[in-house]
């Protein structure tokens, strides 16, 4: 299975600064049709995740220019700016390129 | 807008079958891949499978032959069967919808919690 490693395992923000939270695969998330298919979700306390990005870069309906997520092959990041109270709770990311589908371990954070 | 909805016993015995509905609201399950993903006490989540548009199904291997996923069309509604529970299947359930494919997960429903005990 493709294990997905997040880092840091939690931090704390002030509300208006910048986070980055960092993903690694432990092998290369480039499918064979050549998408690359690395997910950003978000559980925010009593409710269920929200999908964030998709395919390493591309927010999803509704979700503020202030995610953005980059990266390559086995590398990812996931950065969020402007930090807002709305934004605490615990990141995760997903990979769909590789049966079975995995997901890293969660990343918590907290506003200072 | 696309709603999904778990419902189902929150408390199976050891070595019984779990056994939940997922039911859709304002998107058809014939089209797109519907799965099931669990999330342990802490923070591990484990994709547990998939159903598509067609009624083909994707397991995780580590489930081995213990689960099955079907659906009713006629009902809008998927199911998930997990055979011979131990307390380690202790987790809240949420039912998905994948985005434009099978890849991600766009929607999920509130989740359940099931516990296994005696």
């Amino acid at each position: 299975d493709v294990v997905m490693t997040q880092t840091p395992v939690s931090l704390s923000v002030s509300l208006g600064g910048q986070v980055s939270i960092s993903c690694r695969s432990s092998q290369s998330l480039v499918h064979n049709n050549g998408n690359t298919y690395l997910s950003w979700y978000l559980q925010k306390p009593g409710q269920s995740p929200q999908l964030l990005i998709y395919k390493v870069s591309n927010r999803f309906s509704g979700i503020s220019d202030r995610f953005s997520g980059s990266g390559s092959g086995t590398d990812f990041t996931l950065k969020i700016s402007r930090v807002e109270p709305d934004d605490l709770g615990v990141y995760y990311c997903g990979q769909g390129t590789q049966y079975p589908f995995t997901f890293g371990s969660g990343t918590k954070l907290e506003i200072k | 807008e696309v709603q999904l909805q778990e419902s189902g016993p929150g408390l199976v015995k050891p070595s019984q079958s779990l056994s939940l509905t997922c039911s859709v609201t304002g998107y058809s399950i014939t089209s797109n891949y519907w799965g099931w993903i669990r999330k342990f006490p802490g923070n591990k989540m484990e994709w547990m499978g998939y159903i598509s548009y067609s009624g083909s199904t994707s397991y995780n291997p580590s489930l081995k032959s213990r689960i099955s996923i079907t659906r009713d069309t006629s009902k809008n509604q998927f199911f998930l069967q997990l055979n011979s529970v131990t307390t380690e299947d202790t987790a809240t359930y949420y039912c998905a919808r994948g985005g434009y494919g099978l890849n991600w997960f766009a929607y999920w429903g509130q989740g359940t919690l099931v516990t296994v005990s005696s």
